[in-house]
Order: C-alpha cells, then sequence, then structure tokens
C-alpha cells in the first residue's frame, strides 16, 4: 500500500479553470507535507511546506492546505506556465530516524 | 537553485561497467541525499549523507556505495551498472528557511546502462 497517493494521476485544464490536486497518505506522526514543481528534464522545485492541520501556504496562483489525512493544491486561474508535474511528499519518523516519501506526482497541462 | 550541480548531465554506459555520478554544492549544507527517478514510481532515496564521512542507506539502497571526503562533494557509485539501474538520478540538499525545512535538487542525471 502507498504510503503517499496522489490524483489525479493527470489533469488537462483550460487557461483560467481553477482545480484542485491531491496528496492523501497515510503514515503516523507527520513532520511535514511537502509540494513541489517538476518541469520536463528538471529537477523538482520546492513550493511549500506544511505542518500541521489548517495550515495554508500561497503563492502567485497557488494555495496548499493540510488536513489529517490529505494535502490540496489548489490552482487558481492557471496559465499556460503552470503545466508541470506536481510532487507530494511526506516526512515521518521511523525507527529513531525520519523518512521522507514522495507521491508519483500529478501532470498538470493547461491550455491556451 | 542552490548552488547544486551534477556531472554528468548524461551518460550511456554497459552492464557490469562501474559508473560515479558527482554532486557538487557550494553552499557548505551539511545534508546531501541521492534519489532515483523512474516512471511509475515517486522519487526514491537512494543514499544520503548528514555531514563528511557520515552516509546511511536509503530505501533503494542495493547495489549504490557513496563518499563523501568533503561537504562540497557527495559521489554515488555503482560499482558494476545494471539494466535496472537505468533511471534519472537526483542529488539533493536539504536547509532551514525561516522556520521551515526545504530540500532543494539538481538539475539531474540521466543514466542509461546497456
Amino acid at each position: 500500500e502507498d504510503q503517499v497517493t496522489q490524483s489525479p494521476e493527470a489533469l488537462r485544464l483550460q487557461e483560467g479553470e481553477s482545480s484542485s490536486l491531491n496528496c492523501s497518505y497515510t503514515v503516523s506522526g507527520l513532520r511535514g507535507l511537502f509540494w513541489y514543481r517538476q518541469d520536463p528534464g528538471k529537477g523538482p522545485e520546492f513550493l511549500f511546506t506544511l505542518y500541521s492541520a489548517g495550515e495554508e501556504k500561497e503563492k502567485e496562483r497557488l494555495k496548499a492546505t493540510l488536513t489529517k489525512k490529505e494535502s490540496f493544491l489548489h490552482i487558481t486561474a492557471p496559465k499556460p506556465e503552470d503545466s508541470a508535474t506536481y510532487l507530494c511528499a511526506v516526512r515521518y519518523p521511523q525507527g529513531g530516524s525520519e523518512k521522507l516519501v514522495f507521491g508519483k506526482g500529478t501532470k498538470l497541462t493547461v491550455n491556451p | 537553485d542552490a548552488g547544486i550541480t551534477q556531472s554528468p548531465r548524461h551518460k550511456v554506459t554497459e552492464t557490469g561497467t562501474p559508473v560515479t555520478l558527482r554532486c557538487h554544492q557550494t553552499e557548505n549544507h551539511r545534508y546531501m541525499y541521492w534519489y532515483r527517478q523512474d516512471p511509475g514510481h515517486g522519487l526514491r532515496l537512494i543514499h544520503y549523507s548528514y555531514g563528511v564521512k557520515d552516509t546511511d542507506k536509503g530505501e533503494v539502497s542495493d547495489g549504490y556505495s557513496v563518499s563523501r571526503s568533503k561537504t562540497e562533494d557527495f559521489l554515488l557509485t555503482l560499482e558494476s551498472a545494471t539494466s535496472s539501474q537505468t533511471s534519472v538520478y537526483f542529488c539533493a540538499i536539504s536547509e532551514e528557511v525561516a522556520g521551515n525545512n526545504e530540500q532543494f535538487f539538481g538539475p539531474g542525471t540521466r543514466l542509461t546502462v546497456l
């Protein structure tokens, strides 16, 4: 069973059409939930860190929220340049240390 | 980009040959990581380092070794490359920014093992 599940796997939007990406997790003792953006052929680019349920962070057209079981990345009035794969990761304690597990990502395409 | 470079950026090699990938950082970060990224999988941690000569295994460490003799360099070695190690490899560092732990990635190395 995957500890981090992202949905949908792929999403196509028209420019200006707002939507949300989901990241659900099953780990216990969350020590942080991370969102990244990855463009083709490049490394992931850090977007947000969320630590506790109810926390929200915003950056331009993106807003990340966190509950006890999932996080949403809301994209408001997206533009074609928002097209990318969005990755979610969770950090949690395991065996005296911490583990960071990534989801498989959501590929977002925004058409003009 | 947190001053992270990876070399080479692309490499094609044959099964059974040794391969070393280099990660170089310029900002004196203590923690460094090696990940691999494959279709259908999330990023998976291979090894990480928490200081010079201090390293530990990640979830997919079999077939890989690492070394960190200087703060700025973290090397990943495939002693005898196999086709299953064909992947894109990313190096990362982590740092505390305004109380938040953030991880920054390098540009990646695309490795093909024939």
